[in-house]
């Protein structure tokens, strides 16, 4: 079975720009979910989407963040303006719903470097 | 609210050797799963190992083991004869189950830096 993809890889960009990311999870997988990555942390949940639904997104800093899920597949996160403090890894993770304690998956995550 | 806490930011073991990562959690809840994983340079998260709270056997996978000790909210990893490619940031994670399904949210530790040595 593939893995979740996310694209890009790597991004730089200044402050005050804005910028996007990508996710497809693994076919299946009713739950998608985004986490940030801050270097030396553990991740900490952004997002929760079930199926195209919002579930979660109570640490989710709305003034500049957004993310979408179109069709309950493939998901988008931006954020508008960068910070600095947005320097981080964003991981994007899926899961099946219908299995009780089904891990997440996750994907090889986007370094974002805000100058 | 769960939190979950790794007090071992870094922790070093010789190859073949033996090594535990520790991990303790706060819930109130009785319903959830704990999973420890493995995230090489790659980013990646990696499942290793998972349990659920219900089942008093600890888990085990290969040379990855775990002490469940559910009284007191501990969950640490063993790892035994350790070998280079096990050099790895390690997260333990809890996730709350929500009625049927997994609809929980994954809350990660600080995590732990292995280095083996040679």
């Amino acid at each position: 079975e593939a893995g979740v993809a996310q694209s890009p890889r790597y991004k730089i960009i200044e402050k005050r720009q804005s910028v996007a990311f990508w996710c497809n999870p693994i076919s299946g997988h009713a739950t998608l979910y985004w986490y940030q990555q801050i270097l030396g942390q553990g991740p900490k949940l952004l997002i929760q989407f079930q199926n195209n639904g919002v579930v979660d997104d109570s640490q989710l800093p709305k003034d500049r963040f957004s993310a979408e899920r179109l069709k309950g597949v493939d998901s988008t996160l931006k954020i508008q303006p960068a910070k600095l403090e947005d320097s981080a890894v964003y991981l994007c993770a899926s899961s099946r719903r219908d299995i009780s304690g089904s891990p997440l998956h996750f994907g090889n995550g986007t370094r974002l470097t805000v100058t | 609210a769960q939190t979950v806490t790794q007090s071992q930011p870094e922790m070093s073991v010789q190859e073949a050797e033996t090594v535990t990562l520790s991990c303790t959690y706060d819930t109130s809840e009785s319903d959830y799963y704990l999973f420890w994983y493995k995230q090489p340079p790659s980013r990646q998260m990696i499942l290793v190992i998972r349990q659920e709270a219900y089942k008093q056997q600890n888990a085990t996978e290969n040379r990855f083991s775990v002490n469940f000790q559910k009284a007191a909210k501990s969950f640490s990893l063993k790892i035994s004869d350790s070998q280079l490619g096990d050099a790895a940031m390690y997260f333990c994670a809890y996730i709350r189950l929500r009625g049927t399904g997994n609809t929980g949210k994954l809350i990660f530790g600080q995590g732990t830096t292995l280095q083996v040595k040679p």
